[in-house]
Order: structure tokens, then C-alpha cells, then sequence
């Protein structure tokens, strides 16, 4: 089974911190996302890559950054937390070969707290 | 703009009742893919089904079945004697085959799906 593993379950930091999130797949998928989940607005995307030391931006990049220096490791970043990016972070993966027919394999998620 | 409508917040059933989750999307592309997913409380999305918008046929498998209409722009999943197993919230999902689409998929709000025995 492909599996898509989230560092933590739970972060909790402070306003102004460096927050790094970190996601790993193990089936060597080209694509990674990383979406956030607020109620009632569903997910949304943050960026993706679909390759290595490649990335894009989705619907809401403002206040995040990404890298991935290897094919299996997707990271997010907040660079500097603020209240408002408190939510629900999913990572997921795909092999999509760009027909956008593919399912992606999310991760359990990280709930990000920030006071 | 919203791409995808799912337009019930939340639906609470009792145990053998049968649910309907309406999904409405908004797309220009003639090739899409539509898709289900389950989130249960663990947090993990689970995919369910994928869609094609070239083929309407509906589907069933097991509990659950699908319903395709173009006309309608609608994907809309029924869950027949639902267990509290099926708990979760539900999202529909659109993949539009733009030449930069990379497999991103434009989910709606979800429904919450509460079983009660």
C-alpha cells in the first residue's frame, strides 16, 4: 500500500516562528501537494511539485514556501506563522503523468495551532 | 470561483436509511475526471471513485453508487443502508485537463455524513 507519512499530528507554535512541515511518500510518485483544510471551505492547494527541486504554486501560496530536494520528501513551510494559518494541512501524492486522471494518497494530516 | 458545490453541510441519518450527497461542478474543458473521497475521523483521505466526462454510465459498488449527468453538471453519490461505519465527511472533486493540470484536483466544502445506530 502506497503510504503517505505526515511528521506529526498535532504542532502547536507560536506567532512569528519558523514552522517546518514535513511529508514523505514511499511508492516514488513524481507528484506532491500540499493542500490546507478549513470548514467550509474544503481543501485547498498551497503548492505542488511535480518533480524534484520543482514547484508550483496552487490557489493560496501567500505565507508559505516549499522545497523538495528528493523525490520522496515534500516540506512546507511557513516562514513566519501568524494566526491565520492555523488549519488542517494535508500532504498527498500522485503519479499523475499530467492527464489529471490519477488518485492522489493523502497523509493523515498535521493540525497546526498557532497562538 | 467555486469550481465545485457541495451545497449540504451536514447530513445526519439513522442506521439503514439511505443518504444522497449532491455534488455540482463548473467547468470549460470537454475532458475532466470527477472524484469522491472519504474522510473518517482518523483524517486520512480515502479515495472512492473517479469519473471520466466521457462516460455517464452510472456506477455501484457494494453500498455505494454514483450518479453522472452532464446536463446537469452533477456527481452525485448515494450511500443505500448506511452503517455508522460511513461516518465521515465526503468530498467531491474536479480534475480539469489543462496542459498544466499535474493531477490538481479542486475539491468542494465536503459534507459531514453522521450515522446514528
Amino acid at each position: 500500500d502506497v503510504k503517505v507519512t505526515q511528521s506529526s499530528r498535532y504542532l502547536v507554535k507560536r506567532t512569528g516562528e519558523k514552522v517546518f512541515l514535513e511529508c514523505v511518500q514511499d511508492m516514488d510518485h513524481e507528484n506532491m501537494f500540499w493542500y490546507r483544510q478549513d470548514p467550509g471551505l474544503g481543501l485547498r492547494l498551497i503548492y505542488f511539485s511535480y518533480d524534484v527541486k520543482m514547484k508550483e504554486k496552487g490557489d493560496i501560496p501567500e505565507g508559505y514556501s516549499v522545497s523538495r530536494e528528493k523525490k520522496e520528501r515534500f516540506s512546507l513551510i511557513l516562514e513566519s506563522a501568524s494566526t491565520n494559518q492555523t488549519s488542517m494541512y494535508l500532504c498527498a501524492s500522485s503519479s499523475d503523468p499530467g492527464t489529471g486522471s490519477e488518485k492522489l494518497f493523502f497523509g493523515s494530516g498535521t493540525q497546526l495551532s498557532v497562538l | 470561483a467555486q469550481k465545485v458545490t457541495q451545497a449540504q453541510t451536514e447530513i445526519s441519518v439513522v442506521e439503514k436509511e439511505d443518504v444522497t450527497l449532491d455534488c455540482v461542478y463548473e467547468t470549460r474543458d470537454t475532458t475532466y475526471y470527477l472524484f469522491w473521497y472519504k474522510q473518517p475521523p482518523s483524517g486520512e483521505l480515502v479515495f472512492l471513485i473517479r469519473r471520466n466526462s466521457f462516460d455517464e454510465q452510472n456506477e455501484i459498488s457494494g453500498r455505494y453508487s454514483w450518479n453522472f449527468q452532464k446536463s446537469t453538471s452533477s456527481f452525485n453519490f448515494t450511500i443505500t443502508a448506511s452503517q455508522v461505519v460511513d461516518s465521515a465527511v465526503y468530498f467531491c472533486a474536479l480534475s480539469e485537463r489543462t496542459t498544466d493540470s499535474w493531477g490538481k484536483l479542486q475539491f468542494g466544502a465536503g459534507t459531514q455524513v453522521v450515522v446514528t445506530p
